[in-house]
């Protein structure tokens, strides 16, 4: 069965410290990937998603994440964050071809210092 | 920006109760789905749906739930007899891609469902 880990349950940082948020599957066939946010009282919106091609993929407000296959990673990165960037990440893989469901990482927490 | 809502946003019931859960998907999607997340574990799938049926359900989703598209806008999720595990946040999703092609799923804020 397809899981997902995030190794880091909350992040502390002070702002414009630079950020890695990691998040490896277990599933051997084709993936896509994805990373939500949940700000406080918010949607889950989406940052960023991978489906092929350049494994560095860039999503919205400077976040980025990298595919590593071989490591089964996909790791989010952001070089500076801000305060606002306090919420809630949540990493998702899709299974190509095995319908559409999004199999869930158990979120990292992250918390912004000004 | 079109958005899925949900109602109610936090819904009290006692154990053995009915609840229904209301999603509004996004107007021209046509996959949706259910999600849920018991207070500090992972969002996990429940059921996702396509023209009018079920297209793969979890082992969470036994036969206490159902789901429903009861007109051309709305989207439920019934728990028939709710028990004290059922308390979690309810998220549903819509997409227009399909289930095997990857398109993002877009979110509803959640239905907050305490029993008690």
């Amino acid at each position: 069965a397809q899981s997902v880990s995030q190794h880091n349950h909350h992040v502390i940082l002070s702002e414009a410290a630079s950020l890695e948020l990691g998040c490896n599957y277990s599933y051997g066939g084709t993936v896509n990937l994805f990373w939500y946010v949940q700000y406080p009282g918010q949607h889950l919106q989406l940052l960023l998603k991978y489906f092929s091609g350049d494994p560095l993929v860039k999503g919205i407000k400077g976040f980025e994440a990298e595919f590593i296959k071989s490591k089964f990673s996909f790791n989010l990165r952001k070089p500076s964050v801000q305060w606002s960037d306090t919420a809630e990440y949540f990493c998702a893989v899709n299974a190509y071809n095995q319908g559409g469901k999004l199999i869930f990482g158990q979120g990292t927490e992250l918390s912004v210092k000004p | 920006e079109p958005e899925v809502t949900q109602t109610p946003s936090h819904q009290v019931t006692q154990m053995g109760q009915e609840v229904i859960l209301r999603c509004v998907p996004i107007s021209n999607h046509l996959y949706f789905y259910w999600y849920r997340q018991i207070l500090g574990q992972k969002v996990e799938f429940l059921v996702s749906f396509y023209n009018n049926e079920i297209s793969e359900k979890s082992e969470i989703f036994d036969d206490q739930f159902s789901v429903e598209r009861p007109d051309g806008s709305n989207f439920t999720l019934k728990i028939r007899s709710t028990k004290l595990e059922d308390s979690a946040m309810y998220f549903c999703a819509s997409n227009n891609g399909g289930l095997a092609v990857p398109y993002e799923q877009y979110f509803g804020p959640g239905t907050r469902l305490t029993v008690t």
